[in-house]
C-alpha cells in the first residue's frame, strides 16, 4: 500500500515561530497537496505540486510556502506562525488525476 | 473556486437502517467526483473514484451514483453499522485541478 507519512502527529509551537510540517510519500506519486481542516470549513486547499521543484498556490496560501526538492517529500512552511493557523493539517499524494488521493495520518498544530 | 455542497451537514440513523447523502457540484467543466470515508483519528480513505454520467459504483455495503448534467451525486449505505460511523467527505475537481471538498456529512450509527 502506498504510504503517506507526516512526521508529527501532534505540535505546539509559539506565536512567530518558523514551523515546518513534513511529508514523504513511497510510491513515486508525482501530485503531493498540503490541507487543512477547520470544524465547519471542511478541507482546504494550501498548496500543490505536480513535479519536483514545481508549487502552486491553493485557496488560501498566505502565511505559508511550500518545498519540494526531492519527489518523496513535500515540506510546509509556516514562515511566522500565528494563532489562526492552528489547525488539522493532512497532507496527500496521487500518481495522477483519475486515483483517490491517499492522505497522511494528518498533523494537528497547535499555536499559542 | 469550486463550491461543492453536502446535506445533511450530519445524521443519526439506527444499526440496520439504510441511509442516503448528497453532494451537489458545478456540472460545467466537470472532470471527476471522488467520495471518502473519514474516521476519527485515522487518515481519510477513498470510497469512489467517478467521471462519467450515469456511473456507479459499488463496495460492499455502500454505494454511489453520479449525474454530471445536473451536477449531484448520492451516497448510499445499505444496514448501516456502528463501524459505519465517520465523516463521508464529496470532492471534485474539473481539468487537471486539485480536488475541492465539501463540509462532509458526519454519520453516527447507534446500536
Amino acid at each position: 500500500d502506498v504510504k503517506v507519512t507526516q512526521s508529527s502527529r501532534y505540535l505546539v509551537k509559539r506565536t512567530g515561530e518558523k514551523v515546518f510540517l513534513e511529508c514523504v510519500q513511497d510510491m513515486d506519486h508525482e501530485n503531493m497537496f498540503w490541507y487543512r481542516q477547520d470544524p465547519g470549513l471542511g478541507l482546504r486547499l494550501i498548496y500543490f505540486s505536480y513535479d519536483v521543484k514545481m508549487k502552486e498556490k491553493g485557496d488560501i496560501p498566505e502565511g505559508y510556502s511550500v518545498s519540494r526538492e526531492k519527489k518523496e517529500r513535500f515540506s510546509l512552511i509556516l514562515e511566522s506562525a500565528s494563532t489562526n493557523q492552528t489547525s488539522m493539517y493532512l497532507c496527500a499524494s496521487i500518481p495522477d488525476r483519475n486515483y483517490g488521493y491517499t492522505f497522511g495520518s494528518g498533523t494537528r498544530l497547535t499555536v499559542v | 473556486i469550486l463550491n461543492v455542497e453536502q446535506s445533511p451537514q450530519s445524521l443519526h440513523v439506527q444499526e440496520g437502517d439504510s441511509t442516503n447523502f448528497t453532494c451537489s457540484f458545478p456540472s460545467s467543466n466537470f472532470y471527476a467526483l471522488h467520495w471518502y470515508r473519514w474516521e476519527t483519528a485515522k487518515s481519510p480513505e477513498a470510497l469512489f473514484v467517478m467521471t462519467l454520467n450515469g456511473d456507479e459504483k459499488k463496495k460492499g455495503r455502500i454505494s454511489a451514483t453520479l449525474n454530471t448534467k445536473e451536477g449531484y451525486s448520492y451516497l448510499y449505505i445499505k444496514g448501516s453499522q456502528p463501524e459505519d460511523s465517520a465523516t463521508y467527505l464529496c470532492a471534485c475537481n474539473s481539468g487537471n485541478t486539485p480536488l475541492v471538498f465539501g463540509k462532509g456529512t458526519r454519520l453516527s450509527v447507534i446500536a
